[in-house]
């Protein structure tokens, strides 16, 4: 089975740094994706890990930990456009399963 | 490229009556799936296909919902009967297929189809 765990709600400050973590329990583990939801929109593809380490793209950077099944996103100078939801999904297994948290709804305040 | 299409972008039935979406996947995307998003939550997989194949169901109320992918391209989702707790939006989402390299396997999403369920 896939257990994911990631905060229901965050707020920040516009430019400011937020990290907004998830942790998971995933058989056949192969990758972790990071999706940008707005309201009333689709998901779209932020970032993706394979490997332990830090991927850098922009004002996002995202995180993953294999041993301990942990990630996070970070998002810098944070702008207003920014409030969304932020959704975790592993992949696994041979076919690609790609599973979803609840989402993190991010409030960008002035 | 153009990316994935679905329609309708919204329908609203009554419970009981029946529903289909309809999907095309990015050209030459071989796995296919349909996510139930309910308002609050996130994507929920209902099923995936590999080409014509389904892959994974294990989340699909089969009592009510039904999927194909007959020529491994289109796909289409049917909900017969409705209920209140279907209203949510469909959305479907295609990758290129697997053991590729990380950039060709992005999850890519359509619209979705919002349904009402009164």
């Amino acid at each position: 089975g896939q257990n994911i765990d990631q905060p229901t709600e965050m707020t920040a400050t516009e430019g400011a740094i937020v990290q907004i973590n998830c942790t998971y329990q995933t058989s056949g583990f192969n990758g972790l994706f990071w999706y940008q939801q707005h309201a009333g929109e689709a998901p779209t593809f932020l970032s993706y890990n394979v490997l332990d380490g830090l991927e850098e793209k922009g004002r996002f950077s995202s995180f993953l930990s294999r041993s301990k099944g942990y990630s996070y996103l970070l998002l810098k100078e944070l702008q207003m456009k920014d409030s969304a939801s932020y959704l975790c999904a592993p992949r696994s297994g041979g076919y690609q399963k790609v599973t979803f948290g609840t989402g993190t709804k991010l409030q960008v305040i002035p | 490229e153009a990316g994935v299409a679905q329609s309708p972008r919204y329908k609203i039935i009554e419970k009981r009556q029946s529903v289909a979406f309809w999907c095309n996947p990015i050209s030459g995307h071989a796995t296919l799936y349909w996510y139930q998003q309910i308002l609050g939550q996130g994507p929920k997989l209902l099923i995936q296909f590999q080409n014509n194949g389904v892959v994974d169901d294990s989340q699909l109320p089969k009592d009510r919902f039904s999927a194909e992918r007959l020529k491994g391209v289109d796909s289409t989702l049917k909900i017969q009967p409705a209920k209140l707790e279907d209203s949510a939006v469909y959305l479907c989402a295609s990758i290129l297929g697997y053991g590729l390299p990380s950039g060709a396997n992005v999850l890519t999403f359509g619209a979705g189809s919002r349904l009402t369920v009164l």
